[in-house]
């Protein structure tokens, strides 16, 4: 069992291109999310997904897309990335039902300059 | 929605010493309160959680309490070692919002041999 995988694990990016930050698990969890930690703060929720084909917004969604096509999959989608983007983006995965501990993933670090 | 505040921001003790972190939270519907450590560079990892219904709960060195009707919860580590250097992260659900994890500003803990 790999867990929570997430690529790419380091990226740096010019500010208007685009990327998407991959996140796959192996846990058959229903529920994702993605959440971005800035240096020395805590972790923002981005969108969140509790099923394949269901998404919803988090704390601070702008800027960024997302898609659960999959049980499997949750890709980040960032748009004319911008400075303000640089941080390190975690996903995670819980079960559901009775069960709320999150899984994280090991974090892409991103650099936009 | 949700706001949850984290004090200290840092915490320095000697080893041996206890530590202890403390949070408050705002949404009197939250029932779930995990505690995450991360150590430099890597993803956060769970090391105790709580439910509404339970005051307190303890694992080993590491136990936390939980005031309802304050609204406060709080992190105890006794016979602090070097390896609980990290930072720690609280946070709260409220368990009918799809699990969106709302966290804490982080308290980064240095126990000096």
């Amino acid at each position: 069992n790999a867990g929570v995988t997430q690529t790419p694990k380091f990226r740096i990016l010019k500010i208007g291109q685009s990327m998407t930050l991959q996140c796959t698990q192996d846990m058959n969890h229903n529920y994702m999310y993605w959440y971005r930690q800035d240096p020395g703060m805590g972790l923002k929720l981005i969108y969140y997904s509790v099923g394949a084909g269901i998404t919803d917004k988090g704390e601070v969604p702008n800027g960024y897309n997302v898609s659960r096509s999959t049980t499997e999959d949750f890709p980040l989608r960032l748009e004319l990335a911008a400075p303000s983007q640089t941080s390190v983006y975690f996903c995670a995965t819980h079960r559901g039902s009775s069960s709320y501990e999150q899984y994280f993933g090991p974090g892409t670090r991103l650099t936009v300059t | 929605g949700e706001n949850v505040e984290q004090h200290p921001s840092t915490l320095s003790v000697q080893e041996g010493d206890s530590a202890v972190i403390k949070c408050t939270y705002s949404d009197s519907a939250s029932n779930y309160f995990p505690w995450y450590k991360q150590e430099l560079g890597k993803r956060p990892q769970l090391i105790i959680d709580i439910r509404s219904n339970v005051g307190e709960k303890k694992d080993q060195r590491i136990a936390v309490t939980l005031n309802k009707t304050a609204k406060h919860f709080s992190l105890h580590i006794t016979e602090t070692q070097p390896e609980d250097s990290a930072v720690y992260f609280c946070a709260a659900l409220r368990g009918n919002q799809g699990g969106k994890l709302i966290f804490g500003q982080g308290t980064e803990l240095s126990v000096k041999p």
